[in-house]
């Protein structure tokens, strides 16, 4: 069974700062794997996703994510942070393992983006 | 633009009644998507479609019901509203089961 855990429920950064939101997973198959943001009182906006391509997948707005098997990871980099950054971001996993293509979220991390 | 539209955006309900929210893409795509957001727990999902005339459970379908007689709409109903429904709810689809998982705006929807 798939699963995806965050690590840290609220990360602060300062403006320009480089911002690193952790995701761990857990998959019996080759995963696909998925970051999404949400704004304020919006919907899930998809970042960028890997399907088992390059490893360093580019997104929007300047966000990157490296899949590393060694490591069950997929953090989520940008080199500098900005104010409009600020949001809430999921990291999810596609759940291969059975015919439904339902993602697996997890529990979501809150980036503040301090002036 | 095109994409999925949700309907409430949001509604307050009394317990014991009976909702329906509306969902409808115009992408065409196979499969849709009930899931609830609440705090702390990211987003579960309610019941899925993989395409039109089959429907599935999520990890949470108990007091939710879904059909899917078209490809473009894929309502949620809550048979008899309770407090821990509430929640902010969200339909999503994509082309076929597996593929990038679009979502809409979202409903929120507060039984008291």
């Amino acid at each position: 069974a798939q699963s995806v855990t965050q690590l840290g429920s609220h990360v602060s950064v300062s403006e320009g700062a480089l911002v690193l939101l952790r995701c761990n997973y857990s998959s019996s198959v080759p995963p696909y794997l998925f970051w999404y943001v949400q704004y304020p009182n919006q919907g899930l906006q998809l970042l960028l996703k890997y399907t088992s391509a390059a490893t360093l997948v580019k997104g929007i707005n300047g966000f990157e994510a490296e899949f590393k098997k060694s490591e069950t990871s997929f953090h989520l980099t940008k080199p500098s942070a900005h104010m409009s950054d600020a949001a809430e971001y999921f990291c999810a996993v596609s759940d291969r393992s059975s015919n439904t293509g339902k993602l697996i979220f997890g529990q979501g991390t809150t980036l503040q983006v301090k002036p | 633009i095109a994409g999925i539209t949700q309907a409430p955006t949001s509604q307050i309900l009394a317990a014991g009644r009976r909702m329906t929210l509306r969902c409808t893409q115009d992408m065409r795509h196979n499969a849709m998507y009930w899931y609830r957001q609440d705090l702390g727990l990211g987003l579960r999902l309610i019941h899925y479609s993989n395409t039109a005339g089959t429907t599935g459970k999520g990890e949470v379908p108990d007091g939710y019901s879904v059909s899917r007689a078209n490809t473009d709409d894929f309502p949620l109903t809550l048979a008899s509203a309770v407090p821990s429904q509430t929640s902010v709810y969200f339909c999503a689809s994509s082309e076929v089961p597996g593929n990038t998982i679009y979502f809409g705006e979202g409903s929120w929807l507060t039984v008291v």
